[in-house]
């Protein structure tokens, strides 16, 4: 299975701040079609997730420019700039290139 | 509006069985695949299976950990689909949602395995 290592696990942050969160896999997630299906999520507390990035870099219908997603092959960032309280929760990637799917284990951004 | 609205979830004896269902609307349900997640309390999120659409022969994909307990199925005529859990243990109590990866989740059903 493809190991998806999250860091880090706690990420404190101040509001009008930056963060950025690391996934990195234990393989490569360029799929034979060339595409790579790496995807972030939110899970905003007692909610269900919800997709912010797809594929990378694709920012989902409706979220803000503040979230980035960069990296290729095995390295990946979720950057989030001006840090807005409903930001605060659970992150998480996901790789869909290989079965089965792997989520990383999860970054809570909270407040520092 | 897409709603994906999972049931079926409930307190279940070691060794039991549970059928989940996910009813959808919203978005046409015959052209995507459609996935299970599910989340132990207070852990991370754990894919559980896929099932593609009839284009891909509705080819169904499991997780390891728990293949040959679990089938997905779907029924395109409600865009609804299921996931029969069998040999229920400890370790299978979380919220089971379903989602699709560009349409959402569900809001979750949570699935308790206790006796």
């Amino acid at each position: 299975d493809v190991v998806m290592t999250q860091t880090p696990v706690s990420l404190p942050v101040s509001l009008g701040g930056q963060a950025s969160i690391s996934c990195r896999s234990s393989q490569s997630l360029v799929h034979s079609n060339g595409n790579t299906y790496l995807h972030w999520y939110l899970q905003k507390p007692g909610q269900s997730p919800q997709l912010l990035i797809y594929r990378v870099s694709n920012r989902f219908s409706g979220v803000p420019d503040r979230f980035s997603g960069s990296g290729s092959g095995t390295d990946f960032t979720l950057k989030i700039s001006r840090v807005e309280p409903e930001d605060l929760g659970d992150y998480y990637c996901l790789q869909s290139t290989h079965f089965p799917w792997t989520f990383g284990g999860g970054t809570k951004l909270e407040l520092k | 509006e897409v709603q994906i609205l999972e049931t079926g979830g409930g307190l279940v004896k070691p060794g039991g069985s549970l059928r989940l269902s996910c009813a959808t609307s919203g978005f046409n349900f015959n052209d995507y695949f459609m996935n299970w997640v599910r989340q132990a309390p207070g852990k991370g999120l754990e894919w559980v299976a896929q099932i593609r659409n009839k284009n891909y022969n509705y080819a169904t994909y499991y997780a390891e950990s728990l293949e040959g307990r679990v089938t997905i199925s779907r029924d395109d005529s409600k865009s609804s689909v299921y996931l029969q859990v069998s040999s229920l243990r400890a370790e299978d109590t979380a919220i089971y949602y379903c989602m699709q990866q560009l349409r959402g989740w569900g809001q979750g059903v949570m699935v308790t395995v206790s006796s």
